[in-house]
C-alpha cells in the first residue's frame, strides 16, 4: 500500500514565523503535490514536483514556497505565515508514466495561524 | 483552464437507499480523466472511482457507479445501498491525461446517511 505521511495533523503558528510542512511518500513516487482545502472552496493546488529538485507553480502559489531535495520527501514553506493561510494542508504522491493517475494523499496537516 | 462544479453542497440519504452526487465540469480537452473522491471526517482522502473520458462504459466499484455523460460534461455519482460509512465529503476532480497532472477539484458535497 501506498503511504504517504504529513509531519503534523495540528499546528499553532504566530503571525510572521516561518512555518514548514513536511510531506513523506514510500513508493517512489515521482509526482508530488500540495494542495489547501478550505470550506466552500475544495481543494486548490499550491505547487507540485515531478522530480527531485523541480518544481512548478499551481493555482495559488502567493505566500508559499517548497523544497524537494530527495524524491520521498516534499516540503511546503511559509516564509512569514498569515492568518489567511489558516488551512487544512493536504499532501499527495502520483507515479510518474502511470496510465492510471491516481494520486494518493496524506492524512492533512490543519495549521492555524494566530 | 477547466473548472468543476458540485451544485449540492450537502445532501442526506437513508441507510440502505440510493443517492446521487452530481458534478459538471468544463474542458476543451477530447480526452482526460474524471475521479471521485472521498474524504471521510478526520480521515484520509481517498479514490472512491475513476473514469476514462475515452470509455463509453460507465465505471461500476461495487456500490459504487457512475453516470458519464461526456457530450453534457457530466459525471455523477450514484451510491447504492448506502451505508453509514459512506458518510463524508465527495469531492469530483478532473485530470488531464498528462503523466504528471494535476488535479482540479469541485468545492464538495457532504453525505450524511440516517438511520
Amino acid at each position: 500500500d501506498v503511504k504517504v505521511t504529513q509531519s503534523s495533523r495540528y499546528l499553532v503558528k504566530r503571525t510572521g514565523e516561518k512555518v514548514f510542512l513536511e510531506c513523506v511518500q514510500d513508493m517512489d513516487h515521482e509526482n508530488m503535490f500540495w494542495y489547501r482545502q478550505d470550506p466552500g472552496l475544495g481543494l486548490r493546488l499550491i505547487y507540485f514536483s515531478y522530480d527531485v529538485k523541480m518544481k512548478e507553480k499551481g493555482d495559488i502559489p502567493e505566500g508559499y514556497s517548497v523544497s524537494r531535495e530527495k524524491k520521498e520527501r516534499f516540503s511546503l514553506i511559509l516564509e512569514s505565515a498569515s492568518t489567511n493561510q489558516t488551512s487544512m494542508y493536504l499532501c499527495a504522491s502520483l507515479t510518474g508514466g502511470s496510465s492510471y493517475n491516481e494520486q494518493f494523499f496524506g492524512p492533512g496537516t490543519r495549521l492555524t495561524v494566530l | 483552464a477547466q473548472t468543476v462544479t458540485q451544485s449540492q453542497p450537502e445532501m442526506s440519504v437513508q441507510e440502505a437507499e440510493t443517492v446521487t452526487l452530481s458534478c459538471t465540469y468544463d474542458t476543451s480537452e477530447s480526452d482526460y480523466y474524471l475521479f471521485w473522491y472521498k474524504q471521510p471526517p478526520s480521515r484520509q482522502m481517498i479514490l472512491v472511482i475513476r473514469q476514462e473520458a475515452y470509455k463509453q462504459q460507465n465505471a461500476t466499484e461495487n456500490r459504487f457507479s457512475v453516470n458519464f455523460q461526456k457530450a453534457a460534461k457530466s459525471f455523477s455519482l450514484k451510491i447504492s445501498d448506502s451505508q453509514l460509512g459512506d458518510a463524508a465529503m465527495y469531492f469530483c476532480a478532473y485530470s488531464d491525461t498528462g503523466t504528471a497532472s494535476k488535479l482540479t477539484f469541485g468545492t464538495g458535497t457532504r453525505l450524511q446517511v440516517t438511520l
